[in-house]
């Protein structure tokens, strides 16, 4: 069974820093890596897909990278700001069947 | 556009009644998938459906759970009889295809509270 793991579970920073959540998974048989954000109380927003042929995406203030053979993904955020605390999480589907597995998280701070 | 619609937002009943979720996908989406998310066990896929049929139910905990899409814009989730221990918020996500076999992302409703006493 696929396994997703991110780390750190929480993370804080001042405003105006760069940062870098990262995201591992142990099946790197995968057809696509997606990165989501949960503001408390609500739903998941879709922040970017990698397909597993793609090394990037790019949205914005945010960079999200794939390295599948070494099962690894990174979500970089520039220039953080208060707005972007919230809890990031990262899911992987694959040939194992039509579904995503999700990670724990990382629950980010943004500090004014 | 309107996103994945949930109702109720928040389920508050008592052990052994009968609770049932309901979702309306975005328009012209094909595949809906339920998710149940608690603190022990993080996001857990239920069971999703494409083009209106049930794929794979495999991730439904018990015979107590339900789920049926009658048609292409509504989907509901049953629980009978209830349990405490299915106390968690439920997620429906609706994507333009088989989001493991396509390029297309889940979007997410913004869940159903659910608390059985």
């Amino acid at each position: 069974k696929q396994e997703v793991t991110q780390i750190p579970a929480a993370l804080s920073v001042p405003e105006g820093e760069n940062l870098v959540l990262n995201c591992s998974f142990t099946d790197s048989a995968i057809y696509n890596l997606q990165w989501f954000r949960q503001d408390p109380g609500k739903g998941l927003t879709s922040l970017l897909l990698i397909q597993s042929s793609q090394r990037e995406q790019t949205s914005g203030r945010l960079n999200a990278s794939l390295d599948k053979s070494s099962g690894r993904s990174t979500l970089y955020i520039a220039a953080s700001q208060p707005g972007d605390s919230a809890t990031y999480l990262c899911a992987v589907s694959g040939s194992w069947g039509n579904q995503f597995y999700f990670g724990t998280g990382t629950s980010l701070t943004v500090i004014p | 556009d309107a996103g994945v619609i949930q109702s109720p937002r928040h389920e508050v009943t008592e052990m052994g009644q009968e609770v049932t979720l309901r979702c309306k996908p975005i328009s012209g989406h094909n595949s809906l998938f339920w998710y149940r998310q608690t603190m022990m066990r993080g996001l857990e896929l239920l069971i999703y459906f494409n083009n209106n049929v049930p794929i794979d139910d495999s991730g439904m905990p018990e015979d107590r759970f339900s789920a049926k899409m009658p048609n292409a814009s509504f989907s509901t989730l049953k629980i009978q009889p209830s349990e405490p221990r299915d106390s968690a918020v439920y997620f429906c996500a609706s994507s333009l295809a088989l989001s493991g076999t396509g390029n297309q992302p889940q979007h997410f409703g913004d869940g159903t509270r659910l608390s059985i006493l």
